[in-house]
């Protein structure tokens, strides 16, 4: 079955550039999406189509992709950006759709 | 607006099913597909399948494949997953979601937890 892989987890203090990654084969052919979830509450929506932003989600969050590989980047991340990141796409025949591990944020 | 509001918490023996709904409101229901995500405690999203409410077609998680069922209710709005054949791995917050144009999950439910425990 399909995987995504992220790292467990991302560490940077207040004010620096986390940057999360996921990869993936289908990638290069299918589009990236990611989730912030925070404890004990629903995902939020963050980046989707690789790149664009989702009205009311703040401009220092933004989205890439090159080859097999996507980035989540937070410029000057903040301590209300902790939580749980998770990307999500689907597999080359597009049916079939994924999250990949998640990896948590912390900005301390 | 947009609303998702799921069924409350349960609480189910091994080898039993669950069936969690998902009444959707301030959209047109039949034109988006809805998918159901998972979250055991203390881990990740899992898909675990998705339904187009105009026609009922569905497709599921290979992992699931043979004992999840989603179905919907037109007339009143609202997805429906059953879960047969549970076990202590199926306990976690089970979410509906709506998958908007741009193919992410723009709105979601607040979540049912299901627990299974003898």
């Amino acid at each position: 079955s399909y995987e995504l892989t992220q790292p467990p987890s991302v560490s940077v203090s207040p004010g620096q550039t986390a940057r999360i990654t996921c990869s993936g084969d289908a990638l290069p052919k299918k589009y990236a999406y990611w989730y912030q979830q925070k404890s004990g509450q629903a995902p939020v929506l963050v980046i989707y189509e690789d790149t664009k932003r989702p009205s009311g989600i703040p401009e220092r969050f933004s989205g890439s992709s090159s080859g097999p590989m996507a980035t989540l980047t937070i410029s000057g991340a903040q301590v209300e950006d902790e939580g749980d990141y998770y990307c999500y796409s689907t597999d080359s025949s597009g049916n079939h759709k994924v999250f990949g591990g998640g990896t948590k944020l912390t900005v301390l | 607006q947009v609303q998702l509001v799921q069924s409350g918490a349960e609480v189910k023996k091994p080898g039993a099913s669950v069936k969690v709904s998902c009444k959707a409101a301030g959209f047109t229901f039949s034109n988006y597909y809805m998918h159901w995500v998972r979250q055991a405690p203390g881990q990740g999203l899992e898909w675990m399948g998705m339904i187009y409410p105009s026609g009922g077609s569905t497709t599921y998680a290979q992992k699931f494949q043979g004992r999840v069922t989603m179905t919907r209710d037109t007339s009143t709005g609202t997805v429906y997953m059953e879960l047969t054949s549970l076990r202590s791995e199926d306990t976690a917050v089970y979410y509906c979601a709506r998958e908007g144009r741009n193919g992410g999950f723009e709105y979601w439910g607040q979540g049912t937890l299901v627990t299974v425990s003898s």
